[in-house]
């Protein structure tokens, strides 16, 4: 099956500090969502981002589906940014396959 | 927009029992519903694919049997835990899709305990 593998697996940030998280995906995929789970366990939606970039607040990302990978960018981190960041690709029958994700903690 | 709720968050049962989670899309119509389980430290892994009004899509290894889902309307999906035992305790989330563009909105998830 799609193999999706995200990095770094852990990031330490000093608050305002900048990053970029990599997903690279193994084949052809229908769509692509980044998603940002809080120390509570909530998925919220970041980006739907089957190709180009698009931008929300301090986040923008990124992906180039003929090259098979998604950037998630954060600029200016805060501690609320903390958590695990998860990119998912969507199959055929609307279905994803998720990475291990990225766990970022933030630090003021 | 595109909310989803999840009842209860959080349930302890006893082994042996039966527990049901419920998913609910409180401000759209999900023509399809996913249910996935996390465990610690680990990713999201997708148990099973439901339409509204047919059969759920099991993924390979999961217990059909195990675990019920019905899809009764197009804002309410049900997950039965039958006959828990401690290797199914684990955070349960449901998923559902408007549509369209077939993007998902994930509920809060429930946490399950089985002693």
């Amino acid at each position: 099956g799609i193999q999706v593998e995200q990095s770094p697996p852990d990031l330490i940030l000093q608050e305002g500090a900048n990053s970029t998280l990599r997903c690279n995906f193994s084949d052809s995929v229908n769509n692509l969502q980044w998603f940002h789970q809080n120390p509570w366990g909530q998925l919220i939606n970041l980006f739907y981002i089957p190709s180009g970039t698009k931008q929300n607040g301090r986040l923008s990302a990124t992906t180039v589906a003929t090259e098979r990978y998604s950037l998630l960018y954060i600029s200016s981190s805060q501690t609320t940014d903390s958590g695990v960041y998860f990119c998912a690709v969507e199959l055929g029958g609307n279905k994803l396959v998720f990475g291990a994700g990225t766990i970022l903690r933030v630090k003021s | 927009g595109a909310v989803v709720s999840q009842h209860p968050s959080r349930v302890i049962c006893k082994s042996g029992t039966s527990v049901k989670i419920e998913c609910r899309s409180l401000d759209f119509q999900a023509t399809t519903m996913f249910w996935y389980r996390q465990f610690p430290k680990q990713s999201l892994m997708l148990m099973a694919t439901s339409n509204e009004g047919s059969k759920a899509t099991y993924e390979q290894g999961v217990e059909k049997d195990k675990f019920l889902i019905n899809h009764a309307s197009l804002t309410l999906s049900t997950l039965t835990v039958t006959s828990a035992h401690p290797e199914d305790s684990s955070f349960y989330i449901c998923s559902a899709s408007t549509g369209g563009t077939y993007e998902q909105y994930f509920g809060p998830g429930t946490r399950l305990t089985v002693t």
